[in-house]
């Protein structure tokens, strides 16, 4: 286990409606990244936070956004949800912003959006 | 456009052979080259990363090289067990220019099934 976690674990949503997704990172981590993985994908890169501010962002559009807490906990929100949004996704926690740190993921949440 | 290439189709073999997987990509100057493994419904674990000027590194039965030259990395796993069995993604680090900023993007990965 990486001590990662996630919540929830699975999700139902409808077509317009918003959500969020939570993440608490590994003890000592400062720098969380959210990925998204549809079926038989890679994950995607979708936005990396440091330190609480925004560091990075993929090409997702603007009703993808996020938080940083100062306890380094994280939340991705999705507004007006889409039929493609229904993915895995994983957030995943380094000790610093560079991508040769070592990125440790939590087990995912499994959206489904009808 | 840039790709990352991984087999997409299943990789089998038998306990104890040497799995191989490949990882190319176009378009990319990584500095550096990362492999995972991911089991069904679970988030991606980190094995190995190897740097642009490193051509092997090892890891207990895991070996990776890196060929910058031919835009390609090698995953073998040496002795494999059932237990080997899971989807490997390799990753790769793209900068954005004046930021200092790096993502890491992802193949779509290759799955190993090691039979018994």
């Amino acid at each position: 286990e990486t001590g990662v976690t996630q919540s929830p674990t699975h999700l139902i949503k409808t077509r317009g409606q918003q959500v969020t997704l939570r993440c608490s990172s590994q003890s000592g981590h400062n720098t969380v990244s959210w990925y998204q993985q549809a079926l038989g994908q890679g994950p995607q890169f979708i936005f990396q936070y440091y330190r609480e501010e925004e560091n990075g962002r993929g090409n997702f559009p603007p009703r993808f956004s996020g938080l940083q807490f100062p306890n380094y906990s994280s939340e991705l929100n999705v507004n007006a949800l889409e039929l493609d949004d229904s993915a895995l996704y994983l957030c995943a926690s380094s000790e610093d912003r560079a991508s040769r740190e070592t990125q440790y993921f939590g087990p995912g949440t499994r959206l489904l959006v009808l | 456009s840039q790709k990352i290439e991984q087999n997409s189709e299943a990789l089998n073999i038998q306990e104890g052979k040497t799995a191989t997987l490949t990882c190319n990509y176009t378009n990319y100057s990584p500095a550096y080259l990362q492999w995972y493994r991911q089991d069904p419904g679970r988030g991606p674990v980190f094995l190995l990363l190897i740097r642009e000027n490193e051509k092997e590194k090892r890891k207990e039965r895991l070996k990776v090289t890196f060929d910058t030259t031919l835009k390609q990395s090698l995953f073998h796993i040496t002795a494999s067990q059932p237990a080997d069995s899971a989807t490997y993604l390799c990753a790769l680090d793209k900068g954005f220019l004046n930021t200092g900023f790096q993502k890491l993007v992802f193949g779509t990965g290759t799955r190993l099934l090691v039979s018994p």
